[in-house]
């Protein structure tokens, strides 16, 4: 598609709950971020692949949140036993090496968790 | 590693009044900059970036802002805001691979 195409657009779910978002990132971008917006505050960055390479996984807050991409485009990321506190807008952004360092974001999902 | 300050929160704002929203950033390397605006309920779209050269850039819908590498800024202006640009507003640091954010700016202009 022409842009970065994210799903499901809401999500709720009950405390405990494992939920996946899903990102399509525009097609022949290598690079692909997830960031979690919460109410109130900046984007806070989760994750980062690039090609082959291994993903910088340093902004995971736990070991509940993972991440991965198949074949270099789709990424899915998986939040196990949902808590409250995961309740945000989480938003996936791709680009390529010759995007000079832009990224190019979906629409996020927003995920609540009761 | 690189990091943003947004020295304001919440910027109320007459319409047609002119608007500026500061930006400070810190990093040990070269860095490009950009400015993102979020309209409610939709994503995060562009509305410029400094990568080199003039230090006055210009952006979308009007928008403008210029890089100071001795005060590490990144202030935003625009001389006159309209209703339709009440949004939030981040700016950003790449220095590496992955862009940092300010905390956000939520303008709100007013009739």
């Amino acid at each position: 598609g022409a842009g970065v195409s994210q799903s499901p657009s809401n999500k709720v779910t009950e405390k405990g709950k494992d939920v996946e978002l899903r990102c399509d990132p525009i097609s022949g971008h290598t690079a692909l971020y997830w960031y979690r917006q919460s109410l109130g505050q900046g984007l806070e960055f989760l994750i980062y692949f690039q090609g082959n390479s291994a993903p910088d996984k340093s902004g995971l807050p736990s070991d509940r949140f993972s991440a991965e991409r198949t074949g270099g485009s789709v990424s899915t990321l998986t939040i196990q036993r949902t808590q409250q506190e995961d309740s945000a807008v989480y938003l996936c952004a791709s680009s390529s090496l010759d995007t000079t360092g832009e990224l190019f974001f979906g629409e996020g999902s927003r995920l609540t968790v009761l | 590693a690189q990091s943003v300050t947004q020295l304001d929160s919440q910027v109320p704002v007459f319409e047609e009044a002119p608007v500026e929203l500061r930006c400070n950033y810190s990093s040990s390397v070269s860095v490009y900059l950009f400015w993102y605006v979020q309209y409610p309920n939709q994503g995060l779209q562009l509305l410029l970036k400094y990568l080199s050269g003039s230090t006055l850039v210009k952006g979308i819908n009007g928008f403008e802002a210029e890089f100071n590498k001795s005060q590490t800024s990144f202030h935003l202006r625009k001389p006159s805001v309209h209703i339709s640009d009440t949004a939030e507003y981040f700016c950003a640091v790449n220095g590496d691979y992955k862009l940092s954010f300010g905390a956000g700016t939520t303008v709100t202009v007013r009739a």
